[in-house]
């Protein structure tokens, strides 16, 4: 089991340009999820899939934040038009889902993409 | 309102002694599930140790434990015998609802504390 595998790890880009984040859920799980870290704000969730289809996005900033989930084994978060602000590490973590699994319902992490924003 | 509350940004502790993490919850649910994550300085998340709102006992998993005070709301995690690899940030984390076909799969984080094992 390769786990979850983001990519790129590390991106480093203007003010104004897009991004694209990249994720590879393990297989078999039907629970995607998005979260961004920083110092100030810590832990976030942005987004979730359930079997591909968003089911809370709450945790989104604003509209230049987008994510897919065009089937079970690849997600995409995109910010268009990026912002300072935005610098942060982003991690993608999947689990088995509501049907699926044990009580604990692990949420496994990726190793993370860390985005800055200059 | 705050859901997971983690008071302590950081501790010290000496090698081969334990250490206690602290971790309080907010929730109206009957069911939930608490969670504990350790972030090494290499950034990525580990998990270490869950715990059912409906489990008896308290988790154990190796040198780690689970305090569960479910009157206080509280989920404290022990590390027992620290060792220097043990340095690292500490989560708490909280899902509320059912887990079968219930209301949501979404984790909720702490702040969490980061945590420095002396020689």
């Amino acid at each position: 089991d390769a786990g979850v595998i983001q990519s790129p790890r590390h991106e480093v880009t203007e003010m104004g340009q897009e991004v694209t984040l990249r994720c590879k859920p393990i297989s078999g799980h039907n629970s995607l999820f998005w979260y961004r870290q920083t110092m100030m704000r810590g832990l976030e969730l942005l987004i979730y899939f359930n079997n591909n289809v968003p089911i809370d996005d709450s945790g989104m900033p604003e509209d230049r934040f987008s994510a897919k989930m065009p089937n079970a084994s690849f997600s995409t978060l995109k910010i268009q038009p990026s912002e300072p602000r935005d610098s942060a590490v982003y991690f993608c973590a999947s689990n088995p889902g509501l049907a699926g699994g044990s009580g604990a319902n692990v949420l496994t992490f990726g190793a993370g993409s860390r985005l800055t924003v200059l | 309102a705050q859901k997971i509350t983690q008071t302590q940004p950081g501790m010290f502790v000496q090698e081969k002694e334990a250490v206690t993490l602290d971790c309080t919850y907010d929730t109206s649910d009957q069911s939930y599930g608490l969670f504990w994550y350790k972030q090494p300085s290499s950034g990525e998340m580990i998990f270490l140790i869950y715990q059912g709102s409906y489990d008896e006992q308290n988790a154990t998993e190796g040198r780690y434990s689970l305090n569960f005070q479910k009157a206080r709301k509280s989920a404290n995690l022990v590390i027992s015998a620290s060792q220097l690899g043990d340095s690292a940030m500490y989560f708490c984390a909280m899902r509320e609802g059912l887990n079968y076909g219930g209301a949501t799969n979404k984790l909720i984080f702490g702040t969490g504390t980061l945590l420095a094992v002396q020689p």
